[in-house]
C-alpha cells in the first residue's frame, strides 16, 4: 500500500485524452517534486515527466504532467496503441524518509 | 553512450547475503547519484535507495523495509556501484535496478534478478 495512491487501470481509445492522478499528501506530492515513467513488459522504466511538468528531450509532447496541492496527473493525449504500457508517479516522502513510487496505473488502449 | 549492467543476482536462502554491482560507463561516474530500484515478479516498482556522489557527502539514503540491512557503497575508480542485501526475505525478490540521471536524461540498467527462497 504505496502512499502514492494511483488507480490500478485506465483504458481509452486510439486518439483520445487521458489522465492518470497520483494522490499524496502534505509530506510527499505537497511538498516535493513529481516525477512520471513509463514502463513495458519485460523492460526498464523509462521517465517521461521530471519535476511535475517537464519533459526529457525524446519524450512526445503528447505527454504531459500537472501538479496542484498533494495531487498531481499524467494526461497523454491522441493516444496510441504504443502507450499501452504501465505508468507510475515518484515523489519524495518526507515522512518516510526517501522516494516512493505510486502502485502504478496499467493503461489499456481499446 | 551511457551504460548500467548489473549483476550478482541469483538464488538466495533467507536469512542470507548477496551483493549486487552495477558496472557504468560512458559519463562521469564520480559526480553521479545513483539509485536502486527493484520490482518483485508481476508487482510495481519500489524504490530502494540512492546513494550520492562524494561530493556532495556521498550519503546514502534507503527505504524503510531495507534499512538496517541493506547498504549502497561506490568505487568510482572502478565506476562501479555496490549493494550488500544482508538478512534477506522473501519479500526482497524481485529484478533490482540501478538507474542515474546524467544531463537530464535517465539511464536504467536491465536488472537482476534476486530469488530469496529455501
Amino acid at each position: 500500500q504505496s502512499v502514492l495512491t494511483q488507480p490500478p487501470s485506465a483504458s481509452g481509445t486510439p486518439g483520445q485524452r487521458i489522465t492518470i492522478s497520483c494522490s499524496g499528501g502534505s509530506s510527499n506530492i505537497g511538498s516535493h517534486n513529481v516525477y512520471w515513467y513509463q514502463q513495458f513488459p519485460g523492460a526498464a522504466p523509462k521517465l517521461i515527466i521530471y519535476r511535475n511538468d517537464q519533459r526529457p528531450s525524446g519524450v512526445p509532447d503528447r505527454f504531459s504532467g500537472s501538479k496542484s496541492g498533494t495531487s498531481a496527473s499524467l494526461a497523454i493525449s491522441g493516444l496510441r496503441s504504443e502507450d499501452e504500457a504501465d505508468y507510475y508517479c515518484l515523489a519524495w516522502d518526507d515522512t518516510l524518509g526517501g522516494r516512493v513510487f505510486g502502485g502504478g496505473t496499467k493503461l489499456t488502449v481499446l | 553512450e551511457v551504460q548500467l549492467v548489473e549483476s550478482g543476482g541469483g538464488l538466495v536462502k533467507p536469512g542470507e547475503s548477496r551483493r549486487l554491482s552495477c558496472a557504468a560507463s560512458g559519463f562521469t561516474f564520480s559526480n553521479a547519484w545513483l539509485t536502486w530500484v527493484r520490482q518483485a515478479p508481476g508487482k510495481g516498482l519500489e524504490w530502494v535507495g540512492r546513494i550520492k556522489s562524494k561530493a556532495d557527502g556521498g550519503t546514502a539514503d534507503y527505504a524503510a523495509p531495507v534499512r538496517g540491512r541493506f547498504a549502497f557503497s561506490r568505487d568510482d575508480s572502478q565506476k562501479t556501484l555496490y549493494l550488500q542485501m544482508n538478512s534477506l526475505t522473501v519479500e526482497d525478490t524481485g529484478i533490482y535496478f540501478c538507474t542515474t540521471a546524467v544531463s537530464g536524461a535517465d539511464y536504467w540498467g536491465q536488472g537482476t534478478l534476486v530469488t530469496v527462497s529455501s
